[in-house]
């Protein structure tokens, strides 16, 4: 239950083109969903993420689509770009507070390339 | 900018050595992580601390132990290193109450 299922595991995607990228969760207490972006050698950085309280985030180019029924949510890279290339991982989390974080819990990568 | 600092970049150590890798933050963030990064495996939690000297196991903590004496440094303990522990190591912080991690470069370590 508390796992974060994402999909696929690698993407080509032509330059322009849209990447799409999808993950599925079951903990119906996961209340914060982020997108992480990982360039070869560095570590993960925060993208974008979105709360359950809302059904679309964008920015830029980025837009998180979430739906809550279905219990899933999914990253558009619009315009992709070579640069776009990397690792991208989502994410779920419970938000404690007065006590210990709420703990990330990863998908477990998407490899995107973007071609020229 | 928050600064997540880990002691090396890459790291070869021989099976049965104690091996100890540092992360340090300069940004006096309560809670602070050790990842695992496996390819086809994503992230995976180790050990989480949120205050000094507080500790919490993750999804697997089997083979390491974690120490935070001071508030901006938490270190991860491979007590006997194992072939099978050789992947990248990921240290993360993040304030109390937001959901943001921030994470180190990584280590890089092989056990031969």
């Amino acid at each position: 239950q508390q796992q974060v299922k994402q999909s696929p595991q690698s993407l080509i995607v032509q330059k322009g083109g849209i990447s799409i990228i999808n993950c599925a969760y079951e903990n119906t207490a996961f209340d914060y969903f982020p997108w992480y972006q990982q360039f070869p050698g560095k570590g993960p950085a925060l993208l974008i993420a979105i709360r359950p309280d809302v059904s679309e985030k964008k920015e830029g180019r980025f837009t998180i689509s979430f739906n809550k029924s279905a219990k899933q949510f999914s990253l558009h890279i619009m315009d992709s770009q070579p640069g776009d290339s990397a690792t991208y991982f989502c994410a779920a989390s419970t938000t404690y507070y007065g006590g210990s974080q709420g703990n990330l819990i990863f998908g477990k990568g998407t490899k995107l390339s973007v071609k020229p | 900018d928050v600064k997540v600092t880990q002691s090396s970049r890459y790291l070869v150590k021989r099976t049965g050595e104690k091996v100890f890798l540092e992360c340090v933050q300069d940004m006096d963030h309560e809670n602070m992580f050790w990842y695992r990064q496996d390819p086809g495996l994503g992230l995976r939690l180790i050990y989480f601390s949120y205050d000094v000297k507080m500790k919490e196991k993750g999804d697997i903590p089997e083979g390491y132990s974690v120490s935070r004496e001071k508030k901006e440094r938490f270190s991860l303990i491979l007590e006997s290193a194992s072939t099978n522990q050789t992947s990248m190591y990921l240290c993360a912080t993040a304030v109390t109450g937001r959901t943001e991690a921030f994470f180190g470069q990584g280590t890089r370590l092989t056990v031969v």
